[in-house]
């Protein structure tokens, strides 16, 4: 099993400029999760699923959007790309919602705005 | 507003010695506690956790401690080693949830 894996590793978009970082999971995850982790801060949560066809905001969800056609996708999208949007974005999934369930996550996609 | 809290961003420590890392958390509803270990370019992998029935749980060289009166746990390794450099979060959840709110991180060094 790959588990989490994310493209691109590293990407430098232009204020305004739009993107998709890409998400997919082989482990049959039924929950997945997109986190920001900015210099000297935690994860903070951006978007969840818990299933094919089923968003819902997380913490800062303000300038993003995601999509779940599949299991094994969660994309992330960037409309209007702004320099607060630098950040490492992280992708995970987790199989149960029980207590010893945990969270598996992808190695991130370093994002820097200009 | 911060929920889980790390108060030291970072700890040295000598190999062979103990690691004491620490975390506060201000909501009483969390029963479900975990630590993540991450290295650099890398995301974070599950390390240990405990639930709130318990107030330690072992494996091998790393220990949770949970104190559920003051709010607080704390995570030590020992003995450390070169390997365990590294940032480590806290995280909590709730009952049979599924999102985590996690702390900001320590960076732990190890010196040989």
């Amino acid at each position: 099993n790959a588990g989490v894996t994310q493209t691109p590793k590293f990407r430098i978009l232009k204020i305004g400029q739009s993107m998709t970082l890409q998400c997919t999971q082989d482990m049959n995850h039924n929950y997945m999760y997109w986190y920001r982790q900015d210099p000297g801060m935690g994860l903070k949560l951006i978007y969840y699923s818990v299933g094919a066809g089923i968003t819902d905001k997380g913490e800062v969800p303000n300038g993003y959007n995601v999509s779940r056609s599949t299991t094994e996708d969660f994309p992330l999208r960037l409309e209007l790309a702004a320099p607060s949007q630098t950040s490492v974005y992280f992708c995970a999934s987790s199989g149960l919602a029980g207590k010893k369930e945990t969270q598996y996550f992808g190695p991130g996609t370093r994002l820097l705005v200009l | 507003d911060q929920q889980v809290k790390q108060n030291s961003p970072s700890l040295s420590v000598q190999e062979g010695r103990i690691s004491i890392l620490n975390c506060d958390y201000t909501n009483s509803m969390f029963d479900y506690f975990l630590w993540y270990k991450k290295y650099p370019a890398e995301g974070p992998t599950f390390l240990i956790s405990i639930s709130s029935i318990k107030d330690k749980n072992e494996d091998g060289r790393f220990t949770v401690f949970l104190n559920k009166s003051a709010k607080h746990l704390s995570l030590h390794i020992v003995p450390s080693q070169p390997g365990d450099s590294a940032v480590y979060f806290c995280a909590a959840r709730y009952s049979n949830d599924y999102k985590l709110s996690f702390g900001a991180g320590t960076t732990v060094t190890v010196r040989a």
